[in-house]
């Protein structure tokens, strides 16, 4: 059975700091990689993608993933208040449906 | 552009009535969407693959005949809660692909905004 593993949290970090976020996925086949933010009482919204080794950068935002340790990551710069949210990792592959992690819940302390 | 939008937002019904739930992809086709549920603080659960004008996939332990989805056009999928109860109280929450975006692979899953349903 395909598993993606989150820390449920909560990952608390002053504002401005960075926030690094851990997901482990147990599909060697796996092949797209999805981070997505919830925040309390509302869906999912897709922040980033990655399918290649190495690092994906998007404003504040890094997705890494390291396909041979299995593990992707999201650091946030300079955290602010309003990034509080469950943090979603998701994989997928090829067009098979997409596993979802549990959530990191991250607070960021002004 | 990717939006979905779910309908409606809420519902508060009856024990035992039948509640439908749309979702639409409103600026592309969606040759699939999912059928996600999602309790208080717990994580997403995937109920149902819908595929255009093919049966729906259900996950298993989802009864197909109390969760009806329907997948009858590239934009539009509907899920029918039928013989509501308490239990089914839950958030739901539809995606969909955009295969024609080249961006992630086409494999990126966009949310609608979710329908909470409260059985009384």
């Amino acid at each position: 059975q395909k598993e993606v593993e989150q820390n449920s949290g909560p990952l608390s970090v002053p504002e401005g700091a960075i926030a690094s976020l851990n997901c482990t996925y147990s599909d060697r086949g796996s092949q797209s990689f999805f981070w997505y933010r919830q925040y309390s009482g509302k869906s999912p919204e897709l922040i980033m993608f990655i399918y290649s080794n190495g690092d994906k950068e998007d404003g504040r935002f890094t997705a890494q993933l390291n396909k041979a340790s299995q593990y992707v990551s999201l650091l946030i710069r300079d955290s602010q208040p309003s990034d509080s949210a469950t943090y979603l990792c998701a994989v997928t592959e090829g067009y098979q449906k997409v596993t979802f992690g549990t959530g990191t819940k991250l607070q960021v302390i002004p | 552009g990717a939006v979905v939008s779910q309908h409606p937002s809420w519902v508060i019904c009856k024990s035992g009535t039948s509640v439908k739930i749309e979702c639409r992809s409103l600026d592309f086709q969606a040759t699939t969407m999912f059928w996600y549920r999602q309790f208080p603080k717990q994580s997403l659960m995937l109920m149902a693959t819908s595929n255009e004008g093919s049966k729906a996939t259900y996950e298993q332990g989802v009864e197909k005949d109390k969760f009806l989805i329907n997948h009858a056009s590239l934009t539009l999928s509907t899920l029918t809660v039928t013989s509501a109860h308490p239990e089914d109280s839950s958030f739901y929450i539809c995606s969909a692909r955009d295969y024609a975006t080249t961006s992630g692979g086409g494999n990126e899953q966009f949310f609608g905004p979710g329908t909470r349903l409260t059985v009384l």
